[in-house]
């Protein structure tokens, strides 16, 4: 159980067009989506939090305007890099978490991550 | 700076031997996770710890966290080249499970 998968698995654009990628919760309804971006040799930074139904919560110095969430349902986020540039090619990951996210000591809500996505911008 | 610091950045063992990776933060801890990824691939859930001084264990890793929940070592017995990868640290650092915070990761090579 706690499968999460991503589409495309690996992307190739051209810059200045917009780049969509899925990322769903194939076997449980996910509350709480989470974007990762992943350079070379680096860890993972976490762009932004969607919680179904509402706006995504983006971190510090994520350009929201350029990197477009929708969490229409409860098994399906989608990331659009809009306008697309060299500097964005990395390696995109979601994940999600079922539950609230009030994480106890007695309910933890673990993510649980996707594959990822390999975006390389021409 | 990380929020998390691991060490090594990169690890090259001879089959067969034990090795150990650090994960450290200035920050009490919520929870504790240890995933395995292959390059450009996702991450592999290991372990979670919650409790000071908390261990577990699956087939031939080992994970624990400190008292003070602000130190993991992940320690591996017998290492085999299926081990080969990065090994990632990951935090809650508020205590909903909304802020995972991730280590630099340590590479691992296990030559046969």
């Amino acid at each position: 159980g706690a499968v999460v998968s991503q589409h495309p698995s690996r992307v190739i654009c051209k810059s200045g067009t917009s780049v969509k990628i899925e990322c769903r919760s194939l076997d449980f309804q996910a509350t709480t989506m989470f974007w990762y971006r992943q350079f070379p040799k680096q860890s993972l930074m976490l762009m932004a939090t969607s919680n179904e139904g509402s706006k995504a919560t983006y971190e510090q110095g994520v350009e929201k305007d350029k990197f477009l969430i929708n969490h229409a349902s409860l098994t399906l986020s989608t990331l659009t890099v809009t306008s697309a540039h060299p500097e964005d090619s990395s390696f995109y990951i979601c994940s999600a978490r079922m539950g609230t996210g009030r994480g106890t000591r007695s309910s933890y809500n673990e993510q649980f991550f996707g594959p990822g996505t390999r975006l390389t911008v021409l | 700076s990380q929020e998390l610091e691991q060490s090594p950045q990169s690890l090259i063992v001879q089959e067969g031997k034990n090795l150990t990776i650090n994960c450290t933060s200035s920050k009490t801890l919520y929870g504790l996770y240890w995933y395995k990824q292959k390059y450009g691939e996702g991450l592999i859930f290991l372990m979670m710890l919650q409790k000071g001084g908390e261990e577990k264990s699956h087939e031939k890793i080992t994970a624990k966290l400190d008292e003070k929940k602000q130190q993991s070592s992940l320690h591996i017995t017998a290492s085999q080249p299926s081990h080969a990868g990065t090994y990632l640290c990951g935090a809650d650092m508020r205590g909903n499970n909304n802020d995972m915070r991730f280590g630099a990761g340590t590479r691992l090579t296990v030559k046969p």
